[in-house]
């Protein structure tokens, strides 16, 4: 079946380092492709989303590209700040099938 | 504009009972998903309704129940309760037509002594 696999975490950054956090997955057809943040406590909220090939989605800062030659969709943020720090879930969505992956646990240190 | 909300926000119960959750969708949403997330866990879809009808589900046993009313709030309802069972538990709505979009509510925190 459908699959996301991310990077394990946790990843500890200084502020205004640059974040990558990798994403790949494994699925039939087309599916669309999420990330969500987890913040202490909440439920997810999404980050930004790409729903074709070559597509890139971005908000507050965050960018990640469909990338179908290479079944991937790493997310990326120039200049983290503390704020940014939460549980990061890359995600698909095949045919109403929504898929997640583990999770992975960013800390931004000042 | 209220977004998702579920209740309660924390529940204890002890293996072999049945528990209820309960979930409002966003105003507007025509459509609830269920998700179990274990400690440390990507969530795992339980099942989505619509319509009144469950209209898929995951990979999770018959112990597992919904029900979606008209207004199109939405329960869960697991019996037999196991160990673990203890998980948050999110439920998520988005419109049938745009259902690559789901907004989720804040989860109910379920522990099984």
């Amino acid at each position: 079946g459908d699959s996301v696999t991310q990077m394990e975490g946790p990843v500890t950054l200084s502020e205004e380092a640059f974040l990558t956090i990798n994403c790949t997955y494994t699925a039939t057809g087309y599916p669309s492709l999420f990330w969500y943040v987890q913040y202490p406590g909440e439920g997810l909220q999404l980050l930004l989303k790409a729903t074709k090939a070559d597509d890139k989605g971005s908000n507050k800062g965050f960018e990640a590209t469909y990338r179908k030659e290479t079944t991937s969709f790493h997310l990326e943020k120039g200049s983290v700040q503390v704020s940014d720090s939460a549980v990061y879930f890359c995600a698909l969505n095949n045919n109403n099938d929504m898929r997640f992956g583990a999770g992975t646990r960013l800390t931004v240190k000042p | 504009d209220a977004g998702v909300t579920q209740s309660p926000t924390h529940l204890i119960k002890t293996r072999g009972q049945q528990v209820t959750l309960r979930c409002s969708p966003k105003s507007g949403h025509d459509t609830v998903s269920w998700y179990q997330q274990a400690l440390g866990q990507g969530p795992q879809f339980i099942f989505q309704y619509y319509e009144e009808e469950e209209r898929q589900r995951g990979n999770f046993p018959d112990r597992f129940s919904g029900h979606q009313f008209p207004n199109y709030s939405s329960e869960l309802n697991v019996n037999a309760l196991l160990l673990g069972d203890s998980a948050l538990y999110l439920c998520a709505s988005s419109l049938v037509t745009h259902n690559n979009e789901q907004f989720f509510g804040p989860g109910t925190r379920l522990t099984v002594l």
